[in-house]
């Protein structure tokens, strides 16, 4: 069983529409939890993280953990074209475990 | 640039050559990790640095693998003996470790396409 499990996608959503990303972990032990974004043939870049749980929000995407559940979402209001990216959840446990990626497209 | 820079960006060879990576990571940091993606998934966890010492090797780092950070500044990466399944692209992140909580920064990663 992998680590850090994230639903595959891909999704497709009009401009302006809520995109929602979730992913599943596997030990309660991990505490920091983060969002990648990653464009075509580039590197990650970190989007937020979040520390054991709760939500946070970060203009407009809204980052959620729920550890009774071992649940991670990342909700993108108010979407743009520009936000089209493959999303990866990670858990940060001094070395990063990846989900295998949502790729996102936004549709003009 | 004061970001991660990885060397080449891309690399064809042909199966059975030896490849060698460089990654330069952002200045002072002190961890540097090497990751490999394939096609669709997310990036897997190869090993990782802390100054010149190398603590972790996950078991996908075979034998034909080998990584060097020498002066606790650049790594490389080098992979002999290339096979078809060695094709992906391989990133470079870096860190300045503290307690708790551990961002790393990645590089734009060298795309290795073996034939």
């Amino acid at each position: 069983q992998k680590e850090v499990e994230q639903d595959p996608g891909p999704l497709s959503v009009p401009e302006g529409a809520i995109v929602s990303l979730n992913c599943t972990y596997s030990n309660s032990a991990f505490q920091y939890f983060m969002w990648y974004r990653q464009y075509s043939r580039k590197g990650p870049e970190l989007l937020m993280y979040t520390y054991s749980s709760g939500n946070k929000e970060d203009g407009r995407f809204t980052a959620q953990v729920d550890k009774s559940s071992k649940y991670i979402s990342l909700f993108i209001r108010d979407s743009q074209p520009s936000d089209s990216a493959t999303y990866l959840c990670a858990i940060n446990d001094y070395k990063l475990s990846f989900g295998a990626g949502t790729t996102v497209t936004v549709r003009a | 640039d004061t970001g991660v820079s990885q060397d080449p960006r891309h690399k064809i060879t042909k199966r059975g050559q030896n490849v060698t990576f460089r990654c330069d990571p952002i200045s002072e940091h002190n961890r540097l990790y090497w990751y490999r993606q394939t096609l669709g998934q997310g990036p897997e966890f190869l090993t990782y640095f802390q100054n010149e010492a190398q603590l972790e090797k996950s078991r996908l780092l075979s034998d034909r693998f080998s990584a060097e950070r020498p002066k606790g500044s650049f790594s490389t990466l080098e992979i002999q003996r290339t096979e078809q399944g060695d094709s992906a692209m391989y990133l470079c992140a870096s860190s300045l470790y503290r307690q708790g909580y551990n961002e790393q920064f990645f590089g734009p990663g060298t795309r290795l396409t073996v034939l």
